[in-house]
């Protein structure tokens, strides 16, 4: 059983383009977040989706960037415009249910230059 | 949102000794988890632990929810255990909130 599957495992842009993130649950979850890690900090909650839904994006700044999870295939997080401040590691994670317990990938560390 | 309040912040230990992080919460959690980042920056789950206690090994876990908070304690560290350990609470929007983490050192 894989575990949850994040590509690319590093990621670096240019100022303004855009950036795709990719996150496959693990099998039988149906609940994914996504979190960013900026450096020396603590994981900060983004936004949780399920199955094209977006349940709560109270953590995801209104600009720039969106999320989803599509009925085929894996959940993309976009940033578009990116800036020096997005510079961070983002990471999935995916739950069967609510209350359960969370697995997370091993994140995308995105660079911008 | 809730608050989660990780001591210490930092902890240098001697290949051997043994510790005991604590996790506290400002309001009731409906899961908890504790979490180990290793040097290379993977996030390896330690124990899912809403109530009770665990142990895995040399790691073992306590929450005792009435008092809203958790304790992970370490024995006979090695120096392999270096890296940061954090826990989460799951609140009504079911997602984690994390608190700041506990980087630990283990000397050989």
């Amino acid at each position: 059983n894989a575990g949850v599957m994040q590509n690319p495992r590093h990621l670096v842009r240019r100022r303004g383009q855009e950036a795709r993130l990719r996150c496959s649950p693990m099998k039988g979850h149906s609940h994914v977040y996504w979190y960013r890690q900026l450096p020396e900090e603590g994981l900060k909650f983004m936004v949780y989706l399920q199955k094209e839904n977006i349940i709560d994006e109270s953590g995801m700044p209104k600009e720039r960037f969106s999320a989803e999870f599509p009925k085929e295939g894996p959940s993309i997080l976009r940033i578009q415009q990116v800036v020096r401040g997005d510079s961070a590691a983002y990471f999935c994670a995916s739950q069967p249910g609510g209350d359960t317990e969370a697995f997370f990938g091993q994140g995308t560390r995105l660079t911008v230059v | 949102g809730i608050q989660v309040e990780q001591s210490p912040p930092d902890l240098i230990l001697q290949e051997g000794a043994n510790s005991t992080l604590r996790c506290n919460f400002s309001d009731s959690v409906n899961n908890l988890q504790w979490f180990h980042q290793n040097p290379w920056g993977q996030l390896i789950n330690l124990f899912y632990i809403p109530s009770g206690t665990k142990q895995n090994g040399r790691l073992s876990a306590t929450t005792v929810a009435t008092e809203r908070y958790s304790l992970l304690y370490i024995s006979s560290s090695q120096t392999t255990d270096s890296g940061v350990y954090f826990c989460a609470g799951e609140t009504g929007r079911r997602a984690l909130t994390f608190g700041s983490g506990t980087r630990l050192q283990v000397q050989p």
